[in-house]
């Protein structure tokens, strides 16, 4: 059964339009993580939550923004989408204990494709 | 910095051969973790393995193995007798205390095994 899902696999938008991609989790983990990954390159960490602390990576455009509104669900909101954010954007979750970031495993769903048109 | 190096863009092997992906990484701490990640065609990350800097025991699961050299920076997974659903893009990563334990990234290895 699948531990980390993203909905839906694949999302169109228009240039401009706001868009959100979800993402769920049955592992009760306490970190998730957003990830941007374009085409034959490596995953992007644009944001994580520990708990319910949010943590942006320095160089994320203001454009991305995250929601977690509980442990099991995390929200990606591209609020003016624009054709360089057409990519493959994955979640991924991890039990972390302490103030580092352990990466003790980090569980990944198979990622929403966004296409903006 | 930290840097990660995935020299191979793309290997092609034919069924049961093995192959080795190699990973070649840069670090100034002494403590840190390395990681093998595989993404099959259906887009998920899986999770194969994660090493700390105070374990080089080598590791096999299966048909999987990883051998971890400090001396030379480097920890290969080579798969033996390798099969068409290893087809994936594989890819190394490190985390370390200067990245506050974010994972840096290798380019990945595309593997594609032929019937």
């Amino acid at each position: 059964d699948a531990m980390v899902i993203q909905n839906p696999r694949y999302q169109v938008t228009q240039f401009g339009k706001p868009v959100t991609l979800s993402c769920s989790q049955t592992l009760n983990h306490n970190v998730m993580y957003w990830y941007q990954q374009k085409s034959s390159q490596a995953p992007k960490l644009l944001f994580h939550y520990y708990d319910k602390d949010f943590n942006n990576e320095a160089d994320t455009p203001d454009n991305f923004q995250s929601r977690r509104p509980n442990t099991s669900f995390c929200f990606l909101d591209i609020r003016s989408p624009g054709l360089g954010d057409a990519a493959m954007y994955l979640c991924a979750t991890s039990r972390e204990v302490g103030t580092n970031l352990l990466n003790t495993e980090a569980f990944f769903g198979q990622g929403t494709r966004l296409t903006v048109v | 910095a930290q840097k990660v190096t995935q020299a191979q863009t793309e290997i092609s092997v034919v069924e049961k051969e093995d192959v080795t992906l190699d990973c070649v990484y840069e670090t100034r701490d002494t403590t840190y973790y390395l990681f093998w990640y595989k993404q099959p065609p259906s887009g998920e990350l899986v999770f194969l393995i994660r090493r700390n800097s105070f374990d080089e025991q080598n590791e096999i699961s299966g048909r999987y193995s990883w051998n971890f050299q400090k001396s030379t920076s480097s920890f290969n997974f080579t798969i033996t007798a390798s099969q068409v659903v290893d087809s994936a893009v594989y890819f190394c990563a490190l985390s370390d205390v200067d990245s506050n334990y974010q994972l840096i990234w290798g380019a990945g290895t595309k593997l594609i095994i032929k019937p």
